[in-house]
């Protein structure tokens, strides 16, 4: 069983649309954090999010952790090529927060 | 600032013949340290991970093994890779100010043929 489930697997759209990706999970967490991975890179950190129901923004990207801190969204608008790539949720974990488990990733396409 | 630094970045290996993959970082002290696999553009999943010199902690069995034997530096080892060894290796250090959050290195890529 996926401590973490994003959802959709895959998502393919024209630039320009709106979008929201998620994660989910069954379990409490004290954080989350999104990371963007492009091919043949490292996944690079967006935002950690820490308080139930709070919401980040990061230019177009919003962030959202649910007010039970058991999942969280990304919602893009007016999506851009740039945004192509694959989206990972985190959580911490292990004694002492040392570990990070991701979640089964976002595969986003933008389509120009 | 910090840097982590992966090599190779490609490593085509046949069966049965041994692994090195090298991790530094640079701009930082007593890292933690950790070294993932991903297969084909899912998520990643943790190997090793350490605290620091000459401790580490395997999350799952397998054909590989990692050593500690710099502050800055980790390395994942095998003495026979198999088939299911190929895949995309990223180290990560966490520490410092960042606490929460991991920074990883450009990957190695490895191919078993």
């Amino acid at each position: 069983t996926q401590l973490l489930e994003q959802s959709p697997q895959f998502l393919s759209i024209q630039e320009g649309e709106n979008l929201t990706v998620y994660c989910n999970s069954s379990s409490v967490f004290s954080s989350l954090q999104w990371y963007r991975q492009e091919p043949g890179e490292g996944p690079v950190l967006l935002v950690t999010v820490v308080t139930g129901g709070e919401v980040k923004k990061l230019k177009r990207l919003t962030f959202q952790f649910g007010d039970a801190r058991k999942d969280s969204s990304l919602h893009i608008t007016a999506a851009q090529p740039g945004d192509t790539g694959l989206y990972l949720c985190a959580v911490q974990g292990g004694f002492g927060n040392e570990k990070l488990t991701f979640g089964t990733g976002t595969r986003l396409t933008i389509i120009p | 600032s910090q840097t982590i630094h992966q090599w190779p970045a490609t490593l085509v290996q046949p069966v049965g013949s041994p692994l090195s993959l090298e991790c530094t970082v640079e701009g930082t002290s007593n890292p933690n340290l950790y070294w993932y696999r991903q297969a084909a553009g899912r998520g990643l999943q943790l190997l090793f991970y350490s605290v620091g010199i000459g401790q580490i902690s395997s999350e799952v069995p397998q054909n590989l093994s990692a050593s500690r034997p710099q502050d800055r530096q980790f390395i994942l080892s095998s003495k026979k890779l198999l088939l299911s060894d190929s895949g995309f290796y990223l180290c990560a250090w966490k520490g410092g100010r960042a606490w929460r959050e991991q920074f990883f290195g450009p990957g190695t890529r490895l191919t078993v043929l």
